[in-house]
């Protein structure tokens, strides 16, 4: 069974830079999985952030930015706000309609 | 502006039945593929199912395959999902995700729109 794995929780200084990870138990994350990051905050419903490894949706300030770390999809957030505290998903596209989220990061900003 | 409004959620004990409905307004429902996801209480997101847009593909996740029934009708612009058996571990918030799957020539696979989901609560 694939199982993706993301940091549970990560804490950033306000202004400050975070870098949050998104892997696989077994294997390497590459752009061939689509790697997507959603954004959710208590009681709402997830907000896309960023698809195709490194795509910002519509209306998502440029101070998220997706890449491929090493073996693994990232997600940075580069000068983070109060509101940016919330809970980031990445998901990974495993072909015949099946994707798959990770655990879930829990930031903190403080 | 694209709305996905999801209802149907309850209480239902264990064993039971419940359907849930997703109406959809905004974009073009029929040629969109949909998906259900779901959130436990005070957990992560899961992916549960998915129906391409003639309903010709669908997929479930091993955990409710047997059980769950992902369907849609083009012409009410509504997706579904009934779901049989339920057990107590079904309990959570149910989101319909339109999935966005790019077009043959430059793919791509990421749940663009969101509903704001309905609660199904399964205990006796």
């Amino acid at each position: 069974q694939t199982v993706v794995t993301q940091e549970p929780s990560f804490s950033v200084s306000p202004g400050g830079t975070v870098t949050l990870t998104c892997g696989l138990s077994s294997g390497s994350v590459s752009t061939s999985y689509y790697p997507s990051w959603y954004q959710q905050t208590p009681g709402q419903a997830p907000r896309t952030l960023i698809y195709r490894t490194n795509t910002r949706s519509s209306g998502v300030p440029d101070r998220f930015s997706g890449s491929i770390l090493g073996n693994k999809a990232a997600l940075t957030i580069t000068g983070a706000q109060a509101d940016d505290e919330s809970d980031y998903y990445c998901v990974l596209y495993m072909g015949s309609g099946i994707s798959v989220f990770g655990g879930g990061t829990k930031l903190t900003v403080l | 502006e694209v709305q996905l409004v999801e209802s149907g959620g309850g209480l239902v004990q264990p064993g039971g039945s419940l359907r849930l409905s997703c109406a959809a307004s905004g974009f073009t429902f029929s040629t969109s593929t949909m998906n259900w996801v779901r959130q436990a209480p005070g957990k992560g997101l899961e992916w549960v199912s998915y129906i391409s847009a003639t309903s010709s593909t669908i997929y479930y996740a091993d955990s409710v395959k047997g059980r769950f029934t992902i369907s849609r009708d083009n012409a009410k612009n509504s997706l579904y999902l009934l779901m049989n058996s339920l057990r107590a571990e079904d309990t959570a918030v149910y989101y319909c995700a339109r999935f966005w799957g790019g077009s043959y020539y430059d793919p791509d696979y990421y749940f663009d729109y969101w509903g704001q989901g309905t609660l199904v609560t399964v205990s006796s």
